[in-house]
């Protein structure tokens, strides 16, 4: 079954310490991957998107994403985390190998940066 | 502010009403998705338009729910005879498919509303 899993509810972090938000995939095809972010009654904030190419991306606020197809994986990280990047963070996959495909939302992880 | 808007972003009604909810999505994507996000869970994908043919709906989406975007800019989204259930954030995302590409592009989110059934 195509699906995406975020194995993490909570992730605590030191501010200035390194961060982690593991997610992990099965789909069909060409893998798009996409992290997205959730603030306190705020919509998802697009962070950034894996196609093709360069397995690690680079997003805004200063996060990246390292996609590995034999581990069928799409982790999250930033080198030194902020207070101000405590939120709600899903992962996300299309199904399917057209643009016209849906894309699924992990659970979602909620990651706490202590100062 | 040329974002996604949705109205209203908080709404209360009693078990048994119709609530109708708007969303505009950014004003060049011709692609617009509603989603359901209850607490603690992920976007659950509803349906979607391009322009303003609904192409695909979720099973989630009853027959209580009805979706229309007529002119292929903003959508609403009605849901008839609310139940306690449906109390959840409605969350509008839209994105642009240009023709003839396969290239996938990132959906853009609005703040949602936030429905309580009573």
């Amino acid at each position: 079954a195509q699906s995406v899993a975020q194995p993490e509810d909570q992730v605590n972090v030191a501010e200035g310490n390194p961060l982690t938000v593991k997610c992990t995939y099965s789909v069909s095809g060409n893998p798009y991957l996409f992290w997205y972010v959730q603030y306190p009654n705020r919509g998802l904030q697009f962070l950034l998107k894996y196609i093709t190419g360069d397995n690690l991306v680079k997003g805004s606020y200063g996060f990246e994403a390292e996609f590995n197809k034999s581990q069928t994986s799409f982790h999250l990280k930033k080198p030194s985390a902020l207070v101000s990047d405590s939120a709600l963070y899903f992962c996300a996959v299309r199904l399917g190998d057209s643009s016209a495909s849906k894309i699924i939302f992990g659970s979602g992880t909620r990651l706490s940066i202590r100062p | 502010d040329t974002g996604v808007s949705q109205d209203p972003r908080h709404k209360i009604t009693k078990r048994g009403q119709n609530v109708t909810f708007r969303c505009d999505p950014i004003s060049e994507h011709n692609r617009l998705y509603w989603y359901r996000q209850t607490l603690g869970q992920g976007p659950e994908f509803l349906t979607y338009f391009q322009n303003e043919a609904q192409l695909e709906k979720s099973r989630l989406l009853s027959d209580r729910f009805s979706a229309e975007r007529p002119k292929g800019s903003f959508s609403t989204l009605e849901i008839q005879r609310t139940e306690q259930g449906d109390s959840a954030m409605y969350l509008c995302a839209s994105s642009l498919a240009r023709s003839g590409s396969v290239i996938y592009n990132e959906q853009f989110f609005g703040p949602g509303t936030r429905l309580t059934v009573l």
